[in-house]
């Protein structure tokens, strides 16, 4: 185990509707990164936070948002659900600094169904 | 532009034979780091390496070796005596612009047949 929570594990929404993920980083983790896998392919860079700002962002649209918390949990925040935007959301904590990367170590995941 | 090529989808192989995964990447960063990961049906993606562009020393970790040339731009992973508990997705991924961006590969399905 990797000490990185993740809810809900899984959920269902509809199109149009907005949907809050969760996550909580493992102890004395700093950086938390967001990314989404559709099924059969590899993880897709959402963002990344670092003590509470972002400082990385992939190719996702703005109604992909984020949050870090003072205890360095965080939220990923899909606005406007589309049906591509069904996939498992991995989150990922890690010890880093401005210039340096730390091991990421993932939760398990939540699989979110747009119908 | 930043990208990781794993070009082998699907590897099989009896119990006990050696395989090799390979990642090939681009990158125009003089500083990025390069990881394993395996994930198995269960989901969870577990940390296998981390590599520095600055250290090319190859690993060897028990039955898991990594071989890093800048040369090629190539990070492989070599099981050695593969079991079949080593059946997962494997992904190779870059960390790039001081750590403010990913990309992983598409990954490679490895069977390990009994």
């Amino acid at each position: 185990e990797t000490g990185v929570t993740q809810s809900p594990t899984h959920l269902i929404k509809t199109r149009g509707q907005q949907v809050t993920l969760r996550c909580s980083s493992q102890s004395g983790h700093n950086t938390v990164s967001w990314y989404q896998q559709a099924l059969g392919q590899g993880p897709q860079f959402i963002f990344q936070y670092y003590r509470e700002e972002e400082n990385g962002r992939g190719n996702f649209p703005p109604r992909f948002s984020g949050l870090q918390f003072p205890n360095y949990s965080s939220e990923l925040n899909v606005n406007a659900l589309e049906l591509d935007d069904s996939a498992l959301y991995l989150c990922a904590s890690s010890l880093g600094s401005l210039l340096a990367v730390g091991e990421l170590f993932f939760g398990e995941g939540s699989r979110l169904t747009v119908l | 532009a930043q990208k990781v090529t794993q070009a082998q989808t699907e590897i099989s192989v009896v119990e006990k034979e050696d395989v090799t995964l390979d990642c090939v990447y681009e990158t125009r960063d003089t500083t990025y780091y390069l990881f394993w990961y395996k994930q198995p049906p269960s989901g969870e993606l577990v940390f296998l390496i981390r590599r520095n562009s600055f250290d090319e020393q190859n690993e060897i970790s028990g039955r898991y070796s990594w071989n890093f040339q800048k040369s090629t731009s190539s990070f492989n992973f070599t099981i050695t005596a593969s079991q079949v508990v080593d059946s997962a997705v494997y992904f190779c991924a870059l960390s790039y612009n001081y750590g403010q961006n990913f990309v992983f590969g598409p990954g490679t399905r490895l069977s390990v047949l009994p």
